[in-house]
């Protein structure tokens, strides 16, 4: 069964106090490790998706990584507008590619 | 233009009731899944179709009935309803099951709140 764990829970950060998300992992046979953000009332919004060990994506303040076990998404200078539920989700290669979520780590942001 | 749209929004019925939700997507996409969100925010996927072929059914109860008429629109039909049944459904499409690299980036809907009395 695959297994999605992110840490921590919630995360409440002042404007400009960087930080980092953690995604650990155990899949057979990673096909993609995936990064959402959800805002409240709506639905997961796809931010990165990093496909080998060693990758990295970045996007704004956002910056993705990716080991063997785990990825990580580290967050530079956050805005209040940063603040959101960060979700990781992981694709298995096999027949159905299904995709499993974790659940999610809470970012506040004050100013 | 929304690219996944799913009504209604919000949905509150009695216990024993039977509920649909209906998902349509502008995209093209060929791949369509129901996730279901609880209150702890863990989204669970419970159906995926592929071009109107059932390909995911997770281990849901069988009063949840998917049905695919055409590859644009998968709606959730469910029977009886129980107090457990109170989440948030959403729908996503993709390009496809992930055949292609890239190809299985998911886009949602904005949800569908179902509160069970």
């Amino acid at each position: 069964e695959d297994q999605v764990t992110q840490s921590p829970e919630a995360l409440r950060l002042q404007e400009g106090e960087s930080s980092s998300l953690n995604c650990s992992y155990t899949v057979s046979g990673l096909r993609g490790l995936f990064w959402y953000r959800q805002d409240p009332g709506k639905g997961p919004e796809f931010l990165f998706t990093l496909y080998s060990a060693g990758e990295e994506k970045e996007k704004e303040r956002l910056k993705a990584t990716l080991t063997k076990k785990e990825s990580f998404l580290h967050i530079t200078a956050p805005k209040p507008e940063d603040s959101a539920t960060y979700l990781c989700a992981v694709q298995r290669g096999s027949n159905d590619y299904k995709l499993s979520f974790g659940a999610g780590t809470t970012v506040t942001v004050r100013a | 233009d929304t690219a996944v749209s799913q009504t209604p929004k919000y949905l509150v019925t009695q216990m024993g009731n039977d509920k649909s939700i209906k998902c349509e997507q502008n995209l093209g996409h060929d791949t369509m899944y129901w996730y279901k969100q609880d209150s702890k925010k863990f989204l669970k996927i419970m159906f995926s179709y592929n071009n109107k072929e059932l390909i995911i059914n997770e281990t849901v109860p069988n009063r949840f009935s998917p049905k695919s008429p055409d590859k644009a629109h998968l709606n959730l039909h469910i029977n009886s309803l129980e107090l457990g049944d109170s989440a948030v459904y959403f729908c996503a499409s993709s390009q496809d099951r992930g055949f292609r690299t890239g190809a299985n980036v998911l886009t949602f809907g904005a949800g569908s709140r179902l509160t069970v009395l």
